[in-house]
């Protein structure tokens, strides 16, 4: 039971540049998250999907994009880098319901030059 | 929309005392969840402890407790008997219900604590 796992771990990009991190959740878990984490500052919601087949916009959700490929996948995708976007990036599943414990990934951290 | 607030942005305390970290918090909503999460320099986070907005009883987990204060909107931590591994940073991090705002969750500003020996 690996939790909720994160690729990559560290990503460097220049300007312009695109990716798309990844995150899968083994827990059988129904809503999925992504969060931005800022130096000094606390997590932001960028997008979630409470369900398979939804996804909807959080708190900071310019300049990306998601897709809820499955039950068990959750990916974010920066389509056009910029500097403003180096942060650390954490995924995060919850199984729903009366069950409101929410497991984190180990975090990516992303640097755009 | 939900705002947590952390005032403390440092604290510290002697290793075996007593800390306490403050968070309010802002919401129109009646029934939610408030967490406290650890997060050490590996950048992983940690719950520590949860409460029910519609649970009068404070929240413990062995050295860590809270004091929920739901009119005052205010939810503490504290901890007890420090020890060194207590490090970190602490978030206090508010969740809404599932059924009315897909348990979307607004996290404080994070509180670093400091332990001396």
């Amino acid at each position: 039971n690996a939790g909720v796992t994160q690729t990559p771990k560290f990503q460097v990009l220049k300007t312009g540049q695109s990716m798309t991190l990844q995150c899968a959740q083994d827990m059988n878990h129904n809503s999925m998250y992504w969060y931005r984490q800022d130096p000094g500052m606390g997590l932001r919601l960028i997008y979630y999907s409470a369900s398979e087949g939804t996804t909807d916009k959080g708190e900071v959700p310019n300049g990306y994009n998601v897709s809820r490929l499955n039950k068990r996948e959750f990916s974010l995708r920066l389509e056009s880098a910029a500097p403003s976007q180096t942060s650390v990036y954490f995924c995060a599943s919850t199984l729903g319901g009366l069950v409101y414990e929410q497991y984190f990934g180990p975090g990516t951290r992303l640097t755009v030059t | 929309a939900q705002t947590v607030t952390q005032s403390q942005p440092e604290m510290s305390v002697q290793e075996a005392e007593t800390v306490t970290l403050s968070c309010t918090y802002d919401t129109s909503e009646s029934d939610y969840y408030l967490f406290w999460y650890k997060q050490p320099p590996s950048r992983q986070m940690i719950l520590v402890i949860r409460q029910e907005a519609y649970k009068q009883q404070n929240a413990t987990e062995n050295r860590f407790s809270v004091n929920f204060q739901k009119a005052a909107k205010s939810f503490s931590l504290k901890i007890s008997d420090s020890q060194l591994g207590d490090a970190a940073m602490y978030f206090c991090a508010y969740r809404s219900p599932f059924n009315t705002n897909a348990g979307k969750s607004t996290f404080g500003d994070g509180t670093t604590l400091t332990v001396k020996p």
